[in-house]
């Protein structure tokens, strides 16, 4: 069956543009995470929705990054007024519990490059 | 706070040798622990984890980790690796319990030689 996949995977985005960032989960599952991975390091937790309520958003980095989930599956990061530090691989992974002993399962990620 | 860290950033090994890669966490309270591998221009893939019970768990591809609660550590071993296994990996950490938000550490470059 399907995984989970995200588009486009790699974007440019000059300084100061909008971007918006998708990512399509497993079928039914209920969890869906978005973690930001930077070069050389391991991924970040950026924000969490069990079907379509946003219950943790303690790792967006400023209020210029925005997720959203309006019909419990398909999500959408957006990321205003990109900066340079915004480049990064942002990563999704849908998880069919809402238990954390449950695997995820990871996207390919998106890679954004600010110039 | 929870965090992970990965002792080594990078592993050259020779095919069919032994590895090791090791992990220590802290945590303030009860933790589930992972290993995923992340192949180059791939999502990241579970490779095993541990909730409970024997402290020696098995995964995919032949490797396994043991659960260390006194010195807080989850090392990744395989008793033979193959070109194959040339991967990073990832060591991560959730709250127990809770919905699986992952602490990861900075992972660690495999690279198996021939």
């Amino acid at each position: 069956g399907a995984g989970v996949s995200q588009s486009p995977r790699y974007k440019v985005a000059k300084r100061g543009q909008d971007v918006a960032l998708r990512c399509d989960p497993i079928s039914g599952h209920v969890s869906l995470f978005w973690y930001q991975q930077a070069l050389g390091q391991g991924p970040e937790f950026l924000t969490y929705f069990q079907n379509e309520a946003q219950l943790d958003k303690s790792g967006l980095p400023s209020d210029r990054f925005f997720a959203e989930r309006p019909e419990g599956s398909v999500s959408t990061l957006k990321i205003q007024r990109t900066q340079q530090e915004d480049s990064a691989v942002y990563l999704c992974a849908s998880s069919s519990s809402r238990a954390g002993a449950r695997e995820q399962y990871f996207g390919p990620g998106t890679r954004l490059t600010v110039t | 706070a929870q965090s992970v860290t990965q002792l080594d950033s990078q592993v050259p090994v020779f095919e069919e040798a032994p590895v090791e890669l090791r992990c220590n966490y802290s945590s303030s309270v009860s933790v589930y622990l992972f290993w995923y591998v992340q192949y180059p221009n791939q999502g990241l893939q579970l490779l095993l984890k541990y909730l409970s019970g024997s402290t020696l768990v098995k995964g995919i591809n032949g490797f396994e980790a043991e659960f260390n609660k006194s010195q807080t550590s989850f090392h990744l071993r395989k008793p033979s690796v193959h070109i194959s296994d040339t991967a990073e990996y990832f060591c991560a950490v959730s709250d127990t319990p809770g919905y699986g938000k992952l602490t990861f550490g900075q992972g660690t470059i495999l690279t198996v030689h021939p």
